[in-house]
């Protein structure tokens, strides 16, 4: 079965830093592209960043509100994903989804993991 | 950034009802379109991706159509499984923008 199980979310005061997790099982996860994608509380999808894989050099592009703040990393050798978040605002309280770009030329993601809640605030 | 709208917001039907949701982008995005159903407290399920092409194990009953900057999503027949809100995304560029959603209420 194919799946991805987001770990490490939590209550952060602003300023500070999290790093959430994303494991994969029942698929090649070397093979795909990996996003991260957020949900503010009663708001919609917001698209946080991605990782590609080793044949595009793990190349990353961020959207421009955590763009320096936050940086997405990847181990192919234990199928894991990763998102540290430096510089925590309280604009970043959401829930954190970790997604698979589906293979075939597109940008839209097949399989989406459960989510981490992050909560920012003092 | 490709600004996506979605209309409408909120959608009252009844089961057996035929659906139609409309996403807009504010560029012309060819058929890089997807759309994605969301129920309360659970992530986004794929429906439909490359604007009609219907994802694996996704209900025939669910349609997707257009190209360019306008694409519409179609429900031929709701049933009580598809009360949810549903999004649209482009993958236009490589910064992925969503549609603010479409909640699809029991009437």
């Amino acid at each position: 079965e194919v799946q991805l199980v987001e770990s490490g979310g939590g209550l952060v005061q602003p300023g500070g830093s999290l790093r959430l997790s994303c494991a994969a099982s029942g698929f090649t996860f070397s093979d795909h592209y990996m996003d991260w994608v957020r949900q503010a509380p009663g708001e919609g999808l917001e698209w946080v960043g991605r990782i590609r894989n080793k044949a595009d050099s793990y190349t990353t592009e961020y959207t421009a509100s955590v763009k320096g703040r936050f940086t997405i990393s990847r181990d192919d050798s234990t199928n894991s994903l990763y998102l540290q978040m430096n510089s925590l605002k309280t604009e970043d309280t959401a829930v954190y989804y970790c997604a698979r770009v589906r293979l075939g030329g597109g940008y839209d993601f097949d399989c989406w993991g459960q989510g981490t809640l992050v909560t920012v605030s003092s | 950034d490709i600004q996506m709208t979605q209309s409408p917001s909120t959608l009252s039907a009844s089961v057996g009802d035929r659906v139609t949701i409309t996403c807009r982008a504010s560029q012309s995005i060819g058929s890089w379109l997807a759309w994605y159903q969301q129920k309360p407290g659970k992530a986004p399920k794929l429906l439909i991706y490359k604007a009609s092409s219907l994802e694996s194990g996704v209900p025939s009953r669910f349609s997707g159509s257009g190209s360019g900057t306008e694409f519409t999503l179609t429900i031929s027949s709701l049933q009580p499984d598809d009360f949810a809100t549903y999004y649209c995304q482009q993958y236009n560029s490589y910064f992925l923008t969503f549609g603010g959603g479409t909640k699809v209420e029991i009437k």
